[in-house]
């Protein structure tokens, strides 16, 4: 299986709160790991990918940071949000030469 | 950077209809993907393309790869309100962007009973 689970699937979190999105990820080890952002209806903007444990690759300046502490976790975390950082956030692994999808959290900063 | 431009940006269609997007690049691409995506879940692979003029179909989808490696688009025959949601065209190059996708920024399709 080649399953991802995020958690939680919604989330309403006030301005300047901390933030932590977990991804875990099953089946083969050593996978390329992926966190997206996808404002309303919009395209999908890579935020972080990881090729292993430690190793963190940042596509854009922002107010959010990612971790890759084990081999299948992924963590996308913010110590302080801010109302632009609402959206679907969308964790992804490489499989073959496409990628899979967890289901998402709708995240809505208030 | 490497970017895909897709088009059109949405499409309102009525059911029963047939629907063409596509996408275009300056960049050359090994691999083009097709992902669609339904409210409120993640992307899920429609259709993969490896080689230059490949053609492949999947049920009602039809999708080919262009001949300059730059271009590819996706044709749904006979619509059906379940076809609704946000349709990714993604490219892959060897070579480039360290084996990562580029993705189009989606056509998002309405389908009318």
């Amino acid at each position: 299986s080649q399953t991802i689970h995020q958690w939680p699937a919604t989330l309403v979190q006030p301005v300047g709160s901390p933030l932590s999105l977990e991804c875990t990820v099953e089946g083969t080890s050593n996978p390329n790991l992926y966190w997206y952002r996808q404002a309303a209806g919009r395209g999908l903007q890579l935020l972080f990918y990881s090729v292993g444990i430690g190793q963190i690759s940042s596509e854009v300046p922002q107010n959010l940071s990612a971790s890759r502490p084990q081999d299948r976790q992924f963590i996308l975390s913010s110590k302080k949000l801010l109302l632009s950082d609402s959206g679907f956030y969308l964790c992804a692994r490489k499989q073959g030469v496409g990628y899979t999808f967890g289901s998402g959290t709708r995240l809505t900063v208030v | 950077g490497q970017q895909l431009n897709q088009s059109p940006q949405s499409m309102f269609i009525q059911e029963g209809e047939d629907v063409s997007m596509n996408c275009t690049s300056s960049s050359i691409f090994n691999t083009w993907l097709w992902y669609k995506q339904d409210p409120g879940e993640g992307p899920v692979l429609l259709i993969a393309l490896y080689k230059a003029g490949e053609l492949t179909s999947n049920g009602r989808l039809t999708a080919q790869f262009g001949i300059t490696r730059k271009d590819s688009f996706l044709n749904i025959s006979a619509s059906i309100p379940s076809d609704v949601g946000i349709y990714f065209c993604a490219g892959l190059n060897y070579g480039g962007s360290q084996g990562n996708l580029i993705f189009g920024k989606g056509t998002k399709l309405s389908v009318k009973p």
